[in-house]
Parts: structure tokens; sequence; C-alpha cells
């Protein structure tokens, strides 16, 4: 994901919030996303946001986009153990998608 | 809806062998993706099918490698000749046309 970056590594407190940041280059994108993996899986659809648009809430999660910085971000609220996994942005053009190395997010107790 | 199936789910093999991954999709996607993801990336795209056609395939998809979807439905990925450098998880996705992509649970190719 040479197009896409992410900061590799977040650690967060149980109940605080999670605030992942991603970077993108393409401004064609029309779609961004933002994918979960556990150990030994594949990545699971969390949310996912039009480029035309500023936010989305979706119960626990907020993403944020700033298509002039082409920047994007997810917010956790009230962060579980359950939340520890890697979390990847990807952006869209016409059909595949382009992937960031992942930020593995590490919920502490 | 039963979600995208990969099978099988871990390969060992001998370099030089050939291998093949199933992926059925969800049903009624029209569009199916191939993946691979090695360790500490994200995943690669590596190639597309809408319905039986293979519309696009990226410059990672050498010779040895082949896919297909014959009837529209499940598709295969083959790969020939197996090297060290295969080894990695590869990944299938499905989707209908500009919906987001659901992915499998992955194949994990072990060369050895």
């Amino acid at each position: 994901g040479e197009d896409v970056e992410q900061s590799l590594f977040l650690s967060v407190r149980e109940g605080d919030s999670s605030v992942i940041n991603c970077t993108y280059t393409d401004s064609s994108s029309t779609y961004l996303y933002w994918y979960k993996q556990e150990p030994g899986a594949g990545l699971q659809l969390l949310t996912y946001i039009f480029s035309n648009m500023d936010m989305k809430q979706d119960q626990r999660l907020t993403v944020l986009l700033n298509k002039k910085d082409k920047h994007l971000s997810l917010r956790i609220a009230d962060t579980q153990t359950g939340d520890s996994a890697i979390y990847f942005c990807a952006e869209r053009g016409d059909y595949k998608l382009s992937f960031g190395a992942g930020t593995t997010v590490t919920v502490r107790a | 809806d039963t979600g995208v199936s990969q099978n099988p789910r871990h390969k060992i093999t001998k370099r030089g062998q050939n291998v093949t991954f199933r992926c059925d999709p969800i049903s009624e996607h029209n569009r199916l993706y191939w993946y691979r993801q090695t360790l500490g990336q994200g995943p690669e795209f590596l190639t597309y099918f809408q319905n039986e056609a293979q519309l696009e395939k990226s410059r990672l998809l050498s010779d040895r490698f082949s896919a297909e979807r014959p009837k529209g439905s499940f598709s295969t990925l083959e790969i020939q000749r197996t090297e060290q450098g295969d080894s990695a998880m590869y990944l299938c996705a499905s989707s209908p046309i500009n919906q987001p992509q659901h992915f499998g649970d992955g194949t994990r190719l072990s060369i050895l």
C-alpha cells in the first residue's frame, strides 16, 4: 500500500477512545474503508465513507474525512479488549482496494 | 448469507509443486477479487472478475499464476512451480458492483 500510509502501532487503555489515522494519495478515490483483522483471520469490514462526506458515525465508530488533506481517521469510543487487532485503511478507485500496512491496536487493562 | 468461503485454510507444499485454492463468494455477488497479503503488510490486489470475465490482472500476477471463474460463481487460483516468495496469505473478496468488498478468512500458503 505505498499510496496509503498509517502509523504502525497504537496502545490504548480499556475504556478510553482510540484514534487511528491514515493518509492517502489518490484524489479520485470514491470510497474509503476501514477493515479489522484478527490473528489468522481475513478482513472484516468495519465501516466506510463516501468521498463527498466529512463524517460518518456508526455506534462506537466515528470516521472523519479531510479530503483537502487526504486524511482519514477512525475513532473507537470506549475501547474494549475485543478491539485488539490490526486495522487497515483502504481507498478504492474504480474497482480495486489499495491498503495501508495496518495499525496494530493493543488494548491494555 | 454465509459469507465468503475459502479452501483450504492452510496449505504446506514443497518448492516446485503446483497448488490450487478455491473461493466461494457470497451468493449473487457479481465481482470476485483475489489479494495477496505478506507478513506485516496490507493486502495487495492480484486480479478480479465480473461474473465469469477476468477484467484486470496486477503485474504482481506472474505467468505462473492463473485464476478462473468458469460459471461466474466460485473461483480458483492456481500457482504453478511454487517458489519461496509465494508464501503468503491469499485472500478472496466479493461484492456487488460498486459496493463494499467482503473478505474470506484466506488460505495461508507455506512453501518448504
